[in-house]
């Protein structure tokens, strides 16, 4: 079956900490990934996405995410949180082609401490 | 990127009432979805607005209780019908043009009491 797992419901950090959300996911196809952030009362933002090529890939607002084929993966880091950074962060799969049925994992709540 | 304007923002609603929210694009766009997000859940695809034809709905929401238009390339509809507090939740309209990523409006968030 297709999904996608965010393990850490929550996380906490410091700011300036640095920071790694992790992202696993089952599909059959090779998959198309992404990572949303939904700041309160908010849509949801696109913060980097992976098509193909490069595995590690540069998004907005200094993230980065890693796409690890052998293990399913693709982890969002960032290396040194600001306060600003504080939201939900949902990972997501899609397939190639561009069906645009998304599977979303349940979520990464992440709180900074100032 | 496309910008995606949601109508309302948030809403309270009496059960058994309906309500309809509007999702507007300021670009023609194919490919228009709708996505509901339960209360500390995550997001998840209710149905794909077909411009000039019915909705095609995921599995397990049907069209009675989650009506869709879509009229043109810029613009839909999703109707919450006979609504119960379970259906308080956070719904999100979608866009997407060729083979890159979706953009989602900014959600409309309905209580149901």
């Amino acid at each position: 079956a297709q999904s996608v797992t965010q393990p850490d419901i929550h996380i906490t950090v410091s700011e300036g900490a640095s920071l790694e959300l992790r992202c696993n996911y089952s599909y059959g196809a090779t998959p198309y990934l992404f990572w949303y952030v939904q700041s309160p009362g908010q849509g949801l933002q696109l913060l980097l996405k992976y098509f193909s090529g490069d595995t590690l890939v540069q998004g907005i607002k200094g993230f980065e995410a890693e796409f690890k084929r052998s293990q399913s993966s693709f982890n969002l880091r960032k290396p040194s949180v600001h306060w600003s950074d504080a939201a939900e962060y949902f990972c997501a799969v899609g397939a190639k082609g561009g069906t645009y049925k998304y599977i979303f994992g349940t979520g990464t709540r992440l709180k900074v401490l100032a | 990127s496309a910008v995606i304007s949601q109508k309302p923002s948030r809403d309270i609603c009496q059960r058994g009432t309906s309500l309809t929210i509007q999702c507007q694009v300021d670009s023609q766009v194919t490919m228009m979805f709708w996505y509901r997000q339960q209360p500390g859940q995550s997001l998840t695809l209710i149905a794909t607005a077909n411009q000039g034809s019915e909705a095609t709905y995921e599995s397990g929401f049907v069209i009675d209780k989650f009506p869709i238009s879509r009229p043109n390339l810029t613009f839909s509809t999703l109707t919450v019908s006979n609504m119960s507090p379970e259906d308080s939740s956070i719904y999100l309209c979608s866009v997407a043009e060729g083979d890159t990523e979706a953009f989602f409006g900014q959600g409309t968030r309905l209580t149901v009491v």
